[in-house]
């Protein structure tokens, strides 16, 4: 089983509906990530939880919001979904030491119509 | 506008030839990582270097830090088709922790 698991894989909507992404891992990771990949622009940091308790907005967080439910788990919500929201939308685990790879989930791939 | 500029952007060589990946910034990092990205994935730590100057190698991959913690460098020798994917690096902050992204280099190796 992968370490970092993100549902679902893939998803079609339309522009104004509410969507959920969701993320789960078993590292024991206190650290969480929600990034969106674009072609050209790598990876954009949307929202990072450093404990259970923590959450703080990344460069990219109008339009989103995140909910910490348990130490693993980890959820990124588009309240009223927009085609410019249309992205790969990653989860990443770490440990909160200096010099700690990050480790990511296989993505997300999200469009809106 | 990006943290870290990587170059080239695309990158296609044949099987057996040497190939170099930079990634330059104004600000000074704490550490640089570079990851590798295939298709349907999410990026993979390849390296993380801490010390300015210092050169890490893993295989036919070389890694390097500038002395000034604000680039890095990645070179392939003899490259394989295996080699293809999205290169990233990420420089990590001094206080947090959290890693700012490069664009990317998408490297095709052609057998």
């Amino acid at each position: 089983d992968a370490d970092v698991t993100q549902t679902p894989r893939n998803r079609i909507t339309k522009t104004g509906k509410r969507i959920m992404l969701e993320c789960s891992q078993t590292k024991g990771h206190d650290r969480m990530y929600w990034y969106r990949q674009d072609p050209g622009l790598g990876l954009r940091l949307i929202y990072y939880s450093f404990d259970v308790k923590d959450i703080n907005k990344g460069e990219i967080s109008d339009g989103y919001s995140v909910s910490r439910q348990a130490q693993a788990k980890f959820s990124l919500s588009l309240e009223s979904a927009i085609p410019n929201q249309t992205a790969l939308y990653f989860c990443a685990t770490s440990e909160g030491r200096p010099n700690q790879p990050q480790h990511f989930g296989d993505g997300t791939r999200l469009s809106i119509l | 506008t990006q943290l870290l500029e990587q170059s080239p952007q695309f990158l296609s060589i044949q099987e057996g030839e040497n190939l170099t990946v930079y990634c330059n910034s104004s600000s000074v990092f704490s550490s640089l990582q570079w990851y590798r990205q295939e298709p349907g994935e999410g990026p993979v730590l390849l390296v993380t270097v801490v010390t300015g100057g210092e050169v890490k190698k893993l295989k036919r991959l070389t890694f390097q830090f500038g002395d000034a913690r604000k680039d890095s460098s990645l070179h392939i020798t003899a490259a394989q088709p295996g080699d293809t994917g999205l290169y990233l690096c990420a420089g990590a902050g001094w206080s947090d922790y959290k890693l700012s992204f490069g664009a990317g280099t998408t490297v095709t190796v052609r057998a």
